[in-house]
C-alpha cells in the first residue's frame, strides 16, 4: 500500500493554458474524489467517481474543468483556459467500498500567472 | 445545505497539556459520519479520528478523543498530552454516507515547547 499519489506536485502555468493533473488511488479503492483547497480554507468538493463512473459534480466544476477515470484506476483532472482564480491546491482522495474515511494524496499546487 | 463551522482559526497549547478544538455542523440528515483530519505544514491530510452519528459512545484514538453532541450538532476534538508533532492544521469534516466530505475552514494548532 503506497498511498494516494498525485502528479505533478507543483505546476506553474500562464493564464489561458491548459493543465492536466493525475491521481493514482490506493489499489482496490473504487471511489476517487477531487477537492480544491485555497489558502486558509478547507478542501471543497469538486467531483467523485465510483469505478469509472463520475457520480457527482460540484457547481464549482465549471465547463473548463473535466475529470476522467477511464479504467476505474487512475484519474485525471484537466483545466482548460486557466484563470488566476484557479490557483489552488488540488487534492485527490480515495476510499474502499463500505468504508467512509477518505485517504488523501499530497496534492498538486497550481499557480496561474 | 450542509455546513461545518470551526470558530477557532488559531490555537496554541503547551507541550504535554490538553487542548480542545471546537466544531459545529448543520445537516438535516440523520445518518452521517464525522471526522477530524490533520494537515501538517506542507504535508498531506491524515485521518485523526472518526465518529459514526448513530453511535452514542464518543470515539477515542490514543491521545485523541471527541465529544460528540448530536442534538447540539457539536463535534469537538480533545488532544491530551500534546506533542510537538501535533502542530498542524486540523479540519473537521462530515460526510453523508458514501458521498462527498464537507470540511470546515480549519484550526491552526501550535504546540509550544
Amino acid at each position: 500500500d503506497t498511498g494516494v499519489s498525485q502528479d505533478p506536485r507543483h505546476k506553474i502555468t500562464k493564464r489561458g493554458q491548459n493543465v492536466t493533473f493525475r491521481c493514482d488511488p490506493i489499489s482496490e479503492h473504487n471511489r476517487l474524489y477531487w477537492y480544491r483547497q485555497t489558502l486558509g480554507q478547507g478542501p471543497e468538493f469538486l467531483t467523485y467517481f465510483q469505478n469509472e463512473a463520475q457520480l457527482e459534480k460540484s457547481r464549482l466544476l465549471s465547463d473548463r474543468f473535466s475529470a476522467e477515470r477511464p479504467k476505474g484506476s487512475f484519474s485525471t483532472l484537466e483545466i482548460q483556459r486557466t484563470e488566476q482564480g484557479d490557483s489552488a491546491m488540488y487534492l485527490c482522495a480515495s476510499s474502499l467500498p463500505g468504508q467512509y474515511e477518505q485517504y488523501f494524496g499530497p496534492g498538486t499546487r497550481l499557480t496561474v500567472t | 445545505a450542509q455546513t461545518v463551522t470551526q470558530s477557532q482559526p488559531e490555537m496554541s497549547v503547551q507541550e504535554a497539556e490538553t487542548v480542545t478544538l471546537s466544531c459545529t455542523y448543520d445537516t438535516s440528515e440523520s445518518n452521517y459520519y464525522l471526522f477530524w483530519y490533520k494537515q501538517p505544514p506542507s504535508r498531506q491530510m491524515i485521518l485523526v479520528i472518526r465518529q459514526e452519528a448513530y453511535k452514542q459512545q464518543n470515539a477515542t484514538e490514543n491521545r485523541f478523543s471527541v465529544n460528540f453532541q448530536k442534538a447540539a450538532k457539536s463535534f469537538s476534538l480533545k488532544i491530551s498530552d500534546s506533542q510537538l508533532g501535533d502542530t498542524a492544521m486540523y479540519f473537521c469534516a462530515f460526510m453523508i454516507a458514501g458521498n462527498q466530505f464537507y470540511f470546515g475552514t480549519g484550526t491552526s494548532l501550535t504546540v509550544i515547547p
